[in-house]
């Protein structure tokens, strides 16, 4: 059973414009919630956090948005660039912060130019 | 943030032999884990590794198969044990620090 959900395991958009990838989940006990970025042969790189009580949190060009009655997140890429281009993983963690990391599948973003 | 770094980066081993794995962060941290990603998968929880005490180990993964240690705040060591061509991946570690999590850049370890 699959408590994070990515469910397009790629996305491509042209530089420049909005890349939104999507994340669900299915526990509620889930109590905060990353972003990372991988490129392969590296290791995932954190990108942006949210609490589940807050519905925005913005860094730079990337904003994450909660939705927690739809149980939903999404990551909004302002404006794509070439390096955009990776894997993004969309993790989460139970409330309490003493068990580890669950991840969805992964979302492969391709920037085109 | 933390800074991990592991070792080694990559190895190709032969069936029936063990490999420990190092993992070395710059800063002290409450929580240290051990992910696998198998080739085209997410990151799966192997452990976590506990200071001073035996690891939690998730469904799926015991203590004879992945030993790991955590003598201090700082380094942990996992060890894979009577490897097979399934145990091919690669293996990363991860510290917490209050909510956020950063990762080791991975060993890709190989069992032919």
């Amino acid at each position: 059973d699959q408590q994070v959900k990515q469910n397009s395991p790629s996305l491509s958009v042209q530089e420049g414009r909005i890349s939104i990838l999507n994340c669900d989940y299915t526990n509620s006990m889930f109590d905060y919630f990353l972003w990372y970025k991988k490129y392969p042969a590296e290791g995932p790189t954190f990108l942006i956090s949210i609490s589940s009580i807050k519905d925005k949190n913005e860094d730079g060009r990337f904003t994450v948005f909660l939705n927690k009655s739809a149980k939903h997140l999404s990551l909004h890429i302002v404006p794509s660039q070439p390096g955009d281009s990776a894997v993004y993983f969309c993790a989460a963690i139970p409330g309490g912060g003493a068990d580890g990391l669950t991840f969805g599948k992964g979302t492969h973003l391709i920037i085109q130019p | 943030s933390a800074v991990i770094s592991q070792k080694p980066s990559r190895d190709i081993c032969q069936r029936g032999t063990s490999l420990t794995i190092q993992c070395q962060v710059d800063s002290q941290v409450t929580m240290m884990f051990w992910y696998r990603q198998q080739p085209g998968q997410s990151l799966t929880l192997i452990a976590t590794a506990n200071q001073g005490s035996e690891a939690t180990y998730e469904s799926g993964f015991v203590i004879d198969k992945f030993p790991i240690s955590r003598p201090n705040l700082t380094f942990s060591t996992l060890t894979v044990s009577n490897m097979s061509p399934e145990d091919s991946s690669i293996y990363l570690c991860s510290a917490r620090q209050g909510y956020e999590q950063y990762f080791g850049p991975g060993t890709r370890l190989t069992v032919t």
